[in-house]
């Protein structure tokens, strides 16, 4: 079983809609969780990290479910540069862990016009 | 702004040739990393350091070596290219106690 597991999508949305997706995670001591966004061709960045008590930033929203082991991403009113693979990351638990951190393999979110 | 420069954007190398990927970042970050991207399998730790002259294996180091003289400048080596290291190579970094990496725009590798 993979660490981190994510629906690889396509998820195909119109322009304005609301679109979700969540990833889960298989160890339950990690303690950190990221979402990064890839663009086609190009290298991931820090889209933005999930609280315990979820968290915004403009229109994007990450929750974090602990018990059930997954975070969720929604992004709402849905923009052509939204278009993008959405990476989910969480931290490694081991000894010298800090800084490393495992990547799921991305959903494809596409929007059209 | 923070940036991670890698040396090729795309290279084409023969099966058995030694191969050196660079990357070089300007934010004095202690920690660097290096990952390969392949579809369906997301990004896989190769190696990283956290200091200069200090390195450790990370989940898939078979194959590979790195090297780390200068704090800015970390060398991912592949002693004997195979075809199954076709891939793209991705270097980051971060700061000390940081979980935000910064990442390189990534080399394409073709072992032919």
């Amino acid at each position: 079983r993979k660490e981190v597991e994510q629906d690889p999508g396509p998820f195909n949305v119109p322009e304005g809609a609301t679109v979700a997706f969540n990833c889960t995670y298989s160890n339950s001591a990690s303690q950190s969780f990221f979402w990064y966004r890839q663009d086609c061709r190009k290298e991931p960045k820090l889209l933005m990290s999930v609280y315990s008590s979820g968290n915004e930033d403009g229109r994007f929203t990450a929750q974090l479910n602990r018990a059930s082991q997954y975070i969720s991403l929604l992004i709402r009113d849905s923009k052509l540069s939204d278009s993008a693979t959405y990476l989910c990351v969480v931290t490694r638990m081991t000894t010298d862990s800090w800084g490393k951190l495992q990547f799921g393999a991305g959903t494809q979110v596409v929007v059209t016009p | 702004d923070v940036k991670v420069t890698q040396s090729s954007r795309y290279l084409v190398k023969r099966t058995g040739e030694k191969v050196f990927l660079e990357c070089v970042q300007d934010m004095d970050h202690e920690n660097m990393f290096w990952y390969r991207q392949d579809p369906g399998l997301g990004l896989r730790l190769i190696y990283f350091s956290y200091d200069v002259k200090m390195k450790e294996k990370g989940d898939i180091p078979e194959g590979y070596s790195v090297s780390r003289e200068k704090k800015e400048r970390f060398s991912l080596i592949l002693e004997s290219a195979s075809t199954n290291q076709t891939s793209m190579y991705l270097c980051a970094s971060s700061l000390k106690n940081s979980y935000e990496q910064y990442f390189g725009p990534g080399t394409r590798l073709t072992v032919t």
